[in-house]
């Protein structure tokens, strides 16, 4: 399967420890995206890397958050000094780029923050 | 501010009906728009797109319509299968070169045997 991954899946942690997900996007795609999702709400864009470089970020994303893709292929994005506010849905979706708009999203990791 | 809007947070149809799932938006500068359907507990799937060029893009059981002058567009899925039933989200790309997308909130559809 050569989708977009995510790892983990699941991930329970307590109110203040500091978490780190996984994406790996499309071999072939050098757009990578990610989103935050919330009970009830579409996905909501957090920052995206076009190869290496992080071209933009959202006001969603606090400075307690922060997102890499260092050699432009797989990207982390770390959570520091978890809050209950930060339990959503996160997803990657990656894209091959030029005019074509569809992203291809992973399965997203589920963050509960207790 | 919401600029893509899916005002029916649920819609229920008979197997074999048609479906229809609405979405609004408020920037007329979107260009492009796409839907995308989500199964529980997996991603976003991508369904379908519409250039702002075009107002009606068919694939297979599904069509989208796009009214360019009422900012809205309709997702057609005919004839509806139970396997249809999922959350479907309208979106549209930001604009500028990053095309991050803007999503509505999503209806939820129940296609009943």
């Amino acid at each position: 399967d050569t989708g977009v991954s995510q790892d983990p899946r699941h991930k329970i942690t307590k109110r203040g420890q500091n978490v780190t997900f996984r994406c790996d996007p499309i071999s072939e795609h050098n757009r990578l995206y990610w989103y935050r999702q919330t009970l009830g709400q579409g996905p909501e864009f957090l920052t995206y890397f076009q190869n290496e470089a992080q071209l933009e970020k959202s006001r969603l994303l606090s400075d307690r958050f922060s997102a890499e893709r260092p050699k432009g292929s797989f990207s982390t994005l770390e959570i520091q000094r978890t809050e209950q506010g930060d339990s959503a849905m996160y997803l990657c979706a990656s894209s091959p780029g030029g005019p074509a708009y569809e992203q291809y999203f992973g399965p997203g990791t589920r963050l509960t923050v207790t | 501010d919401q600029q893509v809007k899916q005002n029916s947070p649920s819609l229920s149809v008979q197997e074999g009906r048609i479906s229809i799932l609405n979405c609004d938006y408020t920037n007329s500068m979107f260009d492009y728009f796409l839907w995308y359907k989500k199964y529980p507990a997996e991603g976003p799937t991508f369904l379908i797109s519409i250039s702002s060029i075009k107002d009606k893009n068919e694939d297979g059981r599904f069509t989208v319509f796009l009214n360019k002058s009422a900012k809205h567009l309709s997702l057609h899925i005919v004839p509806s299968q139970p396997g249809d039933s999922a959350v479907y989200f309208c979106a549209a790309p930001q604009g500028g070169s990053q095309g991050n997308l803007i999503f509505g909130k999503g209806t939820k559809l129940s296609v009943k045997p």
